[in-house]
């Protein structure tokens, strides 16, 4: 079965380190979605990609994450500087939409964070 | 703006019996879609069941199964035959356009 792949799936750095996340997603997919987990906020989605255009990126810190996607199988986000208050566990998502069809997104594994 | 609201954080279910998870959304688009993913304690986010808002059918997948009720704007999802391996998150998520909205979750515990 096609997967979501992201990397690494676990990282532990200190506070005001750079961290960068990957994700390769679903050869085929056009959307990729960036979330973000924590117990108090639930998912969260922090950005999202259609056809590699950034389509919406309101749920994302602006002074310290960025997201890109370089070419169609790779999607990073990045966080600059990190914080404590960063630790979560991030999932890429990819989809399929064309002509208002809407494919169910598909998960990564996720990258869990861990900033001291 | 689009709302999707899950009332119920924990629910409990007795193997081999039956539970329904509930869930409410608000959207004003005319063309949406809904989801139930699934995140058991290995945190995996799996798709369980799909709903396209234009289908008046309710979407079966084997135990799982959905009670669409468009006017009412519910959705709940009916797990039937519990296993000990459904305990879980279960997330509500719906949208159009690509992009979805996550409820908070229900956390369903089976017991023996």
């Amino acid at each position: 079965d096609a997967r979501v792949t992201q990397t690494p799936r676990h990282k532990v750095t200190e506070m005001g380190q750079e961290v960068t996340m990957r994700c390769q997603p679903i050869l085929g997919h056009n959307t990729v979605f960036w979330y973000r987990q924590t117990m108090m906020q639930g998912l969260e989605l922090l950005a999202y990609f259609r056809n590699r255009a950034p389509l919406d990126d309101s749920g994302m810190p602006k002074d310290r994450f960025s997201a890109e996607m370089p070419d169609a199988t790779l999607a990073t986000l990045k966080i600059q500087p990190s914080e404590p208050r960063d630790s979560a566990v991030y999932f890429c998502a990819s989809g399929r939409t064309s002509g208002g069809s809407n494919q169910p997104q598909h998960f990564g594994d996720g990258t869990r964070l861990s900033i001291l | 703006a689009q709302t999707v609201t899950q009332s119920q954080p924990e629910m409990s279910v007795q193997e081999a019996e039956t539970v329904t998870l509930s869930c409410t959304y608000d959207t004003s688009e005319s063309d949406y879609y809904l989801f139930w993913y699934k995140q058991p304690p290995s945190r995996q986010m799996i798709l369980v069941i799909r709903q396209e808002a234009y289908k008046q059918q309710n979407a079966t997948e084997n135990r799982f199964s959905v009670n669409f009720q468009k006017a009412a704007k519910s959705f709940s999802l009916k797990i039937s035959d519990s296993q000990l391996g459904d305990a879980a998150m279960y997330f509500c998520a719906g949208g159009s356009q690509g992009n979805l909205i996550f409820g908070k979750g229900t956390k369903l515990s089976v017991k023996p």
